[in-house]
């Protein structure tokens, strides 16, 4: 099983729609969970980090389950400039790198 | 405004040829970068954890011999592509930690990637 699975996508949604992304990772003792968002050839930004009581910036929700080890990120309203790629990222214990996750592409279209 | 800065943002080069990436920690020190590397439409895959003063750690199937990486001092670690063929045209990307600071606490911070093609 890999360290982190997420969806690939493509999500092709219209203007103004609601989209979900999920993910799931394997490693049951990873203690911090993020989403981040990667334009093409651009480095990754953070988007958010995700507590396990669930946190919401803006148009976006994130949701820690992990009697499940299960992300999710949810985007509400979506714009055009919303089109990325997302990236669910998790950090194992102790001082070790993020582990990424493929990325699930969105292209919002007008 | 960035805080790791990374150079070159692109590079061409004929096989057979060494490149160098500088990867720079702006206004914080930093023992320890991580070097990633990217395949179109892949996730980014840790190459190899950089210590400043001591060996780099490799990732499973990373050759030591052929990506050579360096931090001599706490703001400067390089990635070095020895030999370069067109199997290692990429992009490469660093990234370090900073301890936390308000407003955003954000912790890990990434250079802006340096796209490499090998002819």
């Amino acid at each position: 099983r890999k360290e982190v699975e997420q969806d690939p996508g493509p999500f092709n949604v219209p203007e103004g729609a609601t989209v979900a992304f999920n993910c799931t990772y394997s490693n049951s003792a990873s203690q911090s969970f993020f989403w981040y968002r990667q334009d093409c050839r651009k480095e990754p930004k953070l988007l958010m980090s995700v507590y396990s009581s669930g946190n919401e910036d803006g148009r976006f929700t994130a949701q820690l389950n992990r009697a499940s080890q299960y992300i999710s990120l949810l985007i509400r309203d979506s714009k055009l400039s919303d089109s990325a790629t997302y990236l669910c990222v998790v950090n194992k214990p102790g001082n070790t790198p993020l582990v990424f996750g493929k990325g699930t592409r969105l292209s919002v279209i007008a | 405004g960035a805080v790791v800065s990374q150079h070159p943002s692109r590079v061409i080069c004929k096989s057979g040829t060494s490149v160098k990436i500088e990867c720079r920690s702006l206004d914080f020190q930093a023992t320890t970068m991580f070097w990633y590397r990217q395949f179109p439409k892949q996730s980014l895959m840790l190459m190899a954890t950089s210590n400043e003063g001591s060996k780099a750690t490799y990732e499973q199937g990373v050759e030591k011999d052929k990506f050579l990486i360096n931090h001599a001092s706490l703001t400067l670690s390089t990635l070095t592509v020895t030999s370069a063929h067109p199997e290692d045209s990429s992009f490469y990307i660093c990234s370090a930690f900073r301890i936390g600071i308000p407003p955003t606490n954000e912790k890990l911070f990434f250079g802006s990637g340096t796209q490499l093609s090998v002819l």
